[in-house]
């Protein structure tokens, strides 16, 4: 395994529930991010933090909410999202985001599914 | 090769071939290139990555290879096994923070 972890890998939900996604490395990484990974369409970035700092947020709406306690931990917090939001939630880190040549390492992704 | 659209490339070779995967990269000030591979149900796992002042790289029974003329990588997948099946998504980095950017992937599927 990558020392990556995400939880939890499966969730359903409706258009008016709040739900967060975990995630955690154990790499000793600073830098960590969110993306989408939608069927055929490339990985998107979402979100990227660097020292608990959210350094780009990549023009995603305001139902999802990023935060970074720590250097360790990771959230997507979700709300009122829409049918089109269905897709696998990657969380990846790397040593420090600042770096620009830098193998980031993958969870296992949520797979989420909004009804 | 990578491409833009409603398919992804696929990549059919029978076991204990060796298996070429193309990428065509968008950015020329891109410095550095890595190559996932991505099983069923699994996140993208780092296999190979190449910097720009290089243009051939090696690991085990994996070669990759940069021509930054054309913006061109390739993935060599030596004695290709069922194992090896799955999406490879190449991806290019080093001009933004920490940001990369990915290919839509090829699905490489090996007969045994």
């Amino acid at each position: 395994e990558t020392g990556v972890t995400q939880t939890p890998r499966h969730l359903v939900m409706g258009m008016t529930n709040k739900k967060s996604l975990k995630c955690e490395q154990h790499l000793g990484h600073n830098a960590m991010y969110w993306y989408k990974q939608s069927a055929k369409k490339p990985l998107e970035l979402m979100f990227v933090y660097s020292l608990e700092e959210r350094v780009e947020n990549n023009s995603v709406p305001s139902r999802f909410s990023p935060e970074c306690p720590n250097s360790s931990h990771l959230f997507l917090h979700l709300h009122t999202l829409q049918p089109e939001d269905s897709a696998l939630y990657l969380c990846a880190s790397s040593p420090m985001a600042g770096a620009s040549q830098e193998t980031q390492y993958f969870g296992p992704g949520t797979r989420l599914l909004v009804l | 090769g990578e491409s833009v659209g409603l398919h992804l490339p696929t990549l059919s070779v029978q076991e204990g071939d060796n298996s070429i995967i193309n990428c065509a990269y968008s950015n020329s000030a891109s410095d550095y290139f890595i190559w996932y591979k991505q099983e069923s149900g699994k996140g993208p796992q780092f296999i190979i990555d190449i910097r720009s002042n290089m243009d051939k790289r090696q690991g085990q029974r994996v070669t990759v290879l940069l021509n930054k003329t054309v913006k061109h990588l390739s993935l060599q997948i030596a004695a290709t096994q069922p194992g090896d099946s799955a999406v490879y998504f190449c991806a290019e980095g080093g001009t933004s923070y920490g940001k990369l950017t990915f290919g839509q992937g090829t699905i490489l599927t090996v007969h045994p």
